[in-house]
């Protein structure tokens, strides 16, 4: 397909374990980006990428949360020691470039629950 | 954290009619865009209005801007029962940033 596709949809995981969510982005975007979405809310963001460095990672909350892509394509979201509230909607977008006027396209997001 | 808030957090409408909804936002901005969600999952890009435009039109969509009262609103007509989602403004705020600031968002039923 040619839309940004994440993994895994759903995740359910103890208190205290790894996690790691993963995002391939549209062939040929630049720019990659993943937010956080709360029950009722509206996505919040956690960092951006511009080819494979982290342009802005001011929205991760904690050093618990980490984010790579080493080769400018693939995005692998990793939490440490997940709590219950981290429990949340995971989205990741991408589009061309990181331009101002640029449309984000968004995955289904993966829905990762901590019991 | 949120950008601004959205009013009203839900509406109900018949199909036809038309349905408003408002956003509020609370800096500078460089655009504001309009996303639709279904079942709390992927969000799909309406229409994008920059921070020198009034409005804009995208097929049934009509979207406003008023940069002085930081708030705009998107107007969607003649709606359809496809039309139910979740319905969210974003903003790219002025400067180097580029991510997306949303909103709280508006639940749209449209009863058939």
């Amino acid at each position: 397909g040619a839309g940004v596709s994440q993994t895994p949809s759903n995740k359910v995981t103890e208190k205290g374990k790894y996690v790691e969510l993963r995002c391939d982005p549209i062939s040929g975007h630049t720019a990659l980006y993943w937010y956080r979405q709360s029950l009722g809310q509206g996505p919040e963001f956690l960092i951006y990428f511009q080819g494979t460095g982290a342009a802005d990672d001011s929205g991760l909350p904690n050093d618990r949360f980490f984010a790579v892509r080493p080769e400018g394509s693939v995005s692998t979201l990793k939490i440490q020691r997940t709590e219950r509230g981290d429990s949340a909607v995971y989205l990741c977008a991408s589009s061309p470039i990181a331009g101002v006027g640029d449309t984000q396209y968004f995955g289904p997001g993966t829905r990762l629950t901590v019991l | 954290s949120q950008q601004g808030e959205e009013d009203p957090q839900a509406l109900s409408i018949q199909e036809g009619e038309n349905a408003t909804m408002n956003c509020s936002y609370k800096t500078s901005i460089n655009n504001l865009q309009w996303y639709r969600q279904n079942s709390g999952r992927g969000l799909v890009h309406l229409i994008l209005i920059r921070s020198n435009e009034r409005e804009k039109h995208s097929g049934r969509l009509r979207v406003t801007l008023d940069t002085s009262k930081k708030s705009s609103s998107l107007l969607i007509t003649a709606s359809r029962a496809a039309d139910t989602a979740s319905y969210f403004c974003a903003t790219v705020n002025s400067g180097s940033a580029r991510q997306l600031t949303f909103g709280s968002g508006t639940q749209l039923t449209v009863l058939p």
